[in-house]
């Protein structure tokens, strides 16, 4: 089974513009949440959708903002990009059971923001 | 509050000694789940392992173990006769209220060969 995909892995941007990031969940799994990944502040959760719904959301300012497909695609955005905006962001996916709710993590997008 | 505290910010061991890192949590939850995570220097985070608040049951895995303790509220992690390519990053998280996850603040972990 494949893991879960980013694109891209690599961006760099400038202040005040906007990015989209993609994550492409495992086969099977409806659930998609996104985090941040920064020096300082460690690994801090985005927000999480189920089924094209975002179920849970982060202490982030609306600047960020997701969305889910219907094959459970998601994809992340940041607008008016700020320097602090610069991180890895790291997609992962999971079945959504109770007996099985880990996440698998995709390889992330590092954003630069200049 | 629901939190997850990994003291150990960084540490460094020579090859083949064993090491056990430390995860305190507190959650209000009666049912929750405890994870530990690898993250390499790629990048990408690794599941390791996941527990439940009602299997108190450790585990051993190959070289890692896990103590899962709910009297101290701890879930540590050892790796024993530790290997170069252990080196990495490690987080241990929580989740509770069903979806809510939180993270440590991870342990560098570094075995010198």
């Amino acid at each position: 089974k494949a893991g879960v995909t980013q694109t891209p892995r690599y961006l760099i941007k400038t202040r005040g513009q906007q990015v989209t990031l993609s994550c492409s969940p495992i086969s099977g799994h409806r659930s998609v949440s996104w985090y941040q990944q920064t020096p300082g502040q460690g690994l801090q959760f985005l927000f999480e959708y189920f089924s094209e719904t975002q179920r849970n959301k982060g202490n982030f300012p609306g600047r960020f903002s997701g969305r889910q497909f219907s094959n459970s695609r998601s994809e992340m955005n940041v607008s008016t990009l700020e320097l602090g905006d610069s991180a890895l962001y790291l997609c992962a996916s999971r079945l959504d059971s109770p007996s099985y709710n880990e996440q698998f993590f995709g390889p992330g997008t590092r954003l630069t923001v200049l | 509050a629901q939190k997850v505290t990994q003291a150990q910010t960084e540490i460094s061991v020579v090859e083949k000694e064993d090491v056990t890192l430390d995860c305190v949590y507190e959650t209000r939850d009666t049912t929750y789940y405890l994870f530990w995570y690898k993250q390499p220097p790629s990048g990408e985070l690794v599941f390791l392992i996941r527990r439940n608040s009602f299997d108190e049951q450790n585990e051993i895995s190959g070289r890692y173990s896990w103590n899962f303790q709910k009297s101290t509220s701890s879930f540590n992690f050892t790796i024993t006769a530790s290997q170069v390519v252990d080196s990495a990053v490690y987080f241990c998280a929580l989740r509770y209220n069903n979806n809510d996850m939180r993270f440590g603040a991870g342990t560098r972990l570094t075995v010198k060969p």
